[in-house]
């Protein structure tokens, strides 16, 4: 089992700040996703990262894939309220598509 | 991407009695798993539902007390047995193949 350490925890900004959430584990991941969760609603898949090195963008987010995969990047600029949710990312085991997450970043774009 | 819904969305049920969480993919997935996440939380795996087959648990579940179904590749259900207050929380069912899964809505269950 893959541990995955998602930093920071809690992350209170104001509206237009740009902020970075990161995930970090010792293993390589053969992919990693992070996904957007809101109150009374299931995860949402926001992107797949595969590939060392891969960089997508998704409007104002902007996620990053290690060389070695063993670490992955949100970057989201000029945050916005709607931007508020937990912000988690989770490993894939390649053997059996079971996915590890990490502990989770509670975003609240305060307007 | 696949749509997945979940019945019932939430219940309040007592202590010692079992509640089934029925989870429903709108197109055929090749995984189906359960998880439980507290509010506000991360969440942990409990098995992998496995088509025609039993279920594969996650260290810390038993099939005793968390039996599961798949009989095909767009249904399960997980049953919470002879529940406890401690087996309040978010369940959340999830379908998918290698890189990419869809969550369902959760059940919210609270046991007095």
């Amino acid at each position: 089992t893959q541990l995955l350490e998602q930093s920071p925890q809690f992350l209170s900004i104001q509206e237009g700040e740009n902020l970075t959430v990161y995930c970090n584990s010792s293993s390589v991941f053969s992919s990693l996703q992070w996904y957007r969760q809101e109150p009374g609603e299931g995860p949402v898949l926001l992107v797949t990262v595969v590939t060392g090195g891969e960089v997508k963008k998704l409007k104002r987010l902007t996620f990053q894939f290690g060389d070695a995969r063993k670490d992955s990047s949100l970057h989201i600029t000029a945050a916005q309220p709607g931007d508020t949710g937990l912000y988690l990312c989770a490993a894939a085991d390649g053997s059996n598509y079971k996915l590890t997450f990490g502990k989770g970043t509670l975003l609240t774009v305060n307007p | 991407s696949a749509v997945i819904s979940q019945k019932p969305s939430r219940d309040i049920c007592q202590r010692g009695t079992s509640l089934t969480i029925q989870c429903q993919v709108d197109s055929q997935v090749t995984m189906m798993f359960w998880y439980r996440q507290q509010p506000g939380q991360s969440l942990t795996l409990i098995a992998t539902a496995n088509q025609g087959s039993e279920a594969t648990y996650e260290s810390g579940f038993v099939i005793d007390k968390f039996p599961i179904s798949r009989p095909n590749l767009t249904f399960s259900t997980l049953t919470v047995s002879n529940m406890s207050p401690e087996d309040s929380s978010i369940y959340l069912c999830s379908g998918g193949g290698r890189n990419e899964q869809f969550f369902g809505p959760g059940t919210r269950l609270t046991v007095l």
